[in-house]
């Protein structure tokens, strides 16, 4: 069983629209949860932390987080073209050996805006 | 500079090869990880440094070897390696390792991607 599985998409939506990108993961225990955004060719940008259930909003962006069900989705609203890109959901997990826990990582999920 | 800064950005070797993957970061941070990321699977957990020391190594041939000589700069070293290692390879670091089922965000370098001939 995958620990952070996303559908890999693509999703398609159209410019203007609402853009809705979904997460479930496995360990019922982890309380840290993270969208990153990566475009094709770039490294990971991080957009999006959330730590307690509900919605969190920054800007276009919206955090939604339901640890009853275990999964976490990210809204984008007035979806433009330069929000294609594949979405990554971490979810903290497993133990480091040394203190702490890892992030695991989703496959991510490809959105395409089209005009 | 700002960030985290990797070089090279593109490295092509044979199998027989020794070369250095280097990262930077200039966020004051304790916490470096190196991750690997192949077409269509998820960002794989390399190494895991805090304060210099390494707190996990995440099941890695030996022909990866990391080098944390301190907290703002973390190798690593490449040798005889195989055709399955070619991918994207980034490194990332946070204020700390965070607590159990907590962590601090992570931010990433821009990659070295790594071609085995």
């Amino acid at each position: 069983q995958k620990e952070v599985e996303q559908n890999s998409g693509p999703l398609s939506v159209p410019e203007g629209a609402i853009a809705s990108l979904n997460c479930t993961y496995s360990d019922r225990g982890s309380q840290s949860f993270f969208w990153y955004r990566q475009y094709s060719g770039k490294s990971p940008e991080l957009i999006m932390s959330i730590y307690s259930n509900g919605d969190k909003e920054d800007g276009r962006f919206t955090a939604q987080l339901n640890k009853a069900s275990q999964y976490v989705s990210l809204l984008i609203r007035d979806s433009q073209p330069s929000d294609s890109a594949t979405y990554l959901c971490a979810v903290n997990g497993a133990r480091v050996t040394g203190g702490g826990n890892k992030l695991t990582f989703g496959t991510g999920t490809q959105l395409k805006v089209e005009l | 500079e700002t960030g985290v800064t990797q070089t090279p950005r593109h490295l092509v070797m044979g199998m027989t090869n020794k070369k250095s993957l280097k990262c930077e970061q200039h966020l004051g941070h304790n916490a470096m990880y190196w991750y690997k990321q192949s077409a269509k699977k998820p960002l794989e957990l390399m190494f895991v440094y805090s304060l210099e020391e390494r707190v996990e190594n995440n099941s890695v041939p030996s022909r990866f070897s990391p080098e944390c000589p301190n907290s703002s700069h973390l190798f690593l070293h490449l040798h005889t390696l195989q055709p399955e290692d070619s991918a994207l390879y980034l490194c990332a670091s946070s204020q700390d390792l965070g607590t159990d089922y907590s962590n601090q965000p992570q931010h990433f370098g821009d990659g070295t991607r790594l071609s085995i001939l």
